[in-house]
């Protein structure tokens, strides 16, 4: 168990520019979420998957947020025409859950995107 | 899910108890408590969670009130590894964390 990976850890990119970042989420893990954190504030929601097939997105997810999760294994977070505005530490975090068991989720250090 | 209130900062010394209180006076029957903290750099990390009765593992104790409408997270013995912020958060079953609502936290000083 090498626990949940994401890169890059840092990114800099000016403004209207795309970015995308990955995620490896634990191995047998068959949930993962992704969320979002701003400098004093805890993690906010956007988007999950079960497997491959995204279940839930947050309002939070423009339209020029899009992840996916081929083959229900690593994640990649895409934003398009980056804004100020999403300067922000972007985490992943994977599960396993069957039924209405409990599992905690386990997340990666996160990616910090820096918009200029 | 219901809002959950915690002091923006707490402060410890090294090898002494620290009680982390949390007020989740809207509560449902069905609401679980989770506890996450977040040190510096890196991801939150699971710390404990609970329904009704007080809980133990490794890391810490989870004291929850007979009413339900506040509980206490216990670190028995304080390390500088436990400064972090410490999240109390509120989920309507246990399976159900595909959507955690983070409040801010207490941000936790442990002084050498």
């Amino acid at each position: 168990d090498t626990g949940v990976s994401q890169n890059p850890r840092h990114k800099i990119t000016k403004r209207g520019q795309n970015v995308t970042f990955r995620c490896d989420p634990i191995s047998e893990h068959n949930r993962l979420y992704w969320y979002r954190q701003t400098l004093g504030q805890g993690p906010e929601f956007l988007t999950y998957f079960q497997n491959e097939a995204q279940l839930e997105k947050s309002r939070l997810l423009s339209d020029r947020f899009s992840a996916e999760r081929p083959k229900g294994s690593f994640s990649t977070l895409e934003i398009q025409r980056t804004e100020q505005g999403d300067s922000a530490m972007y985490l992943c975090a994977s599960s396993f859950v069957v039924g209405q068991g409990y599992s905690p989720l386990h997340f990666g250090n996160g990616t910090r995107l820096t918009v200029t | 899910d219901a809002k959950t209130t915690q002091p923006n900062s707490m402060e410890s010394n090294e090898e002494e108890p620290v009680h982390l209180p949390c007020n989740h006076s809207t509560i449902s029957g069905t609401d679980y408590i989770h506890w996450y903290r977040q040190l510096p750099s890196q991801g939150p990390e699971y710390v404990i969670h609970g329904l009704t009765s007080n809980v133990n593992n490794r890391m810490a104790s989870l004291a929850i009130a007979e009413d339900r409408k506040s509980s206490t997270l216990i670190l028995h013995r304080a390390t500088l590894r436990d400064a972090a912020v410490y999240y109390c958060i509120l989920t309507s079953n246990a399976g159900n964390n595909r959507k955690l609502i983070w409040g801010l936290g207490t941000s936790l000083a442990v002084n050498p």
